[in-house]
């Protein structure tokens, strides 16, 4: 698999559901962060976490990163059809960000 | 709340032709990053620029590409002589320091090659 890898790539739930995203890495990094992008857009940065960080909250994000499992996973509760958007995880290992491939998430109202 | 923004929104240009595309990262900023995305695909790295001197950059950015910081605000990037295949959103971002710290994104440039 690529370095910051989601899965799913795409997926569809219902307004007030959660929405459960994860990524995967293969090197060390300083921090992963999760960006969102609605389409075509700019990205928007949502939650930094860093490497001695297991767990982050931001409103109605919980993020979580295992570093001895390379992952790190993206929740979003109580979704709402404004949360319909892309969403990249970037690893943080050095002068540069590497970006996963992406999980589209569509929220039906 | 600062924030990075880039200029201009959308450019059509013409093969071979040279192309600037400018960004002003958030004040106070001393990293500065150019990243391409290509319709439907991921994002990806092109340089990272620090105390006036490119630190990384990708395969990607060949001798086609530049960048440069000519004032203490503007970070431009320039496509030398574009191709079809260049044609992609481009995002510039900006972080405060090294360690840590979150980098944000300007809203791209969306480059369309013809």
């Amino acid at each position: 698999s690529q370095q910051g890898e989601e899965d799913p790539q795409a997926l569809s739930i219902q307004e007030g559901e959660n929405a459960t995203m994860n990524c995967s890495y293969k090197t060390s990094i300083n921090n992963l962060q999760w960006y969102r992008q609605n389409s075509g857009r700019g990205l928007v940065h949502l939650i930094l976490i860093r490497s001695n960080e297991r767990e982050k909250h931001s409103g109605r994000l919980r993020v979580t990163l295992d570093t001895s499992k390379k992952s790190s996973s993206l929740l979003i509760t109580a979704s709402r059809a404004a949360d319909t958007a892309s969403y990249f995880c970037a690893t943080d290992g050095g002068y540069k960000y590497i970006f996963g491939t992406g999980t589209r998430l569509k929220v039906l109202a | 709340e600062p924030e990075v923004t880039q200029t201009p929104s959308h450019q059509v240009t013409q093969m071979g032709q040279e192309v600037i595309l400018r960004c002003v990262p958030i004040s106070n900023h001393l990293y500065f990053y150019w990243y391409r995305q290509i319709l439907g695909q991921k994002v990806e790295f092109l340089v990272s620029f620090y105390n006036n001197e490119i630190s990384e950059k990708s395969e990607i950015f060949d001798d086609q590409f530049s960048v440069e910081r000519p004032d203490g605000s503007n970070f431009t990037l320039k496509i030398r002589s574009t191709k079809l295949e260049d044609s992609a959103m481009y995002f510039c971002a900006s972080r405060g320091d090294r360690w840590n710290t979150e980098a944000f994104f300007g809203q791209g440039t969306r480059l369309t090659v013809v």
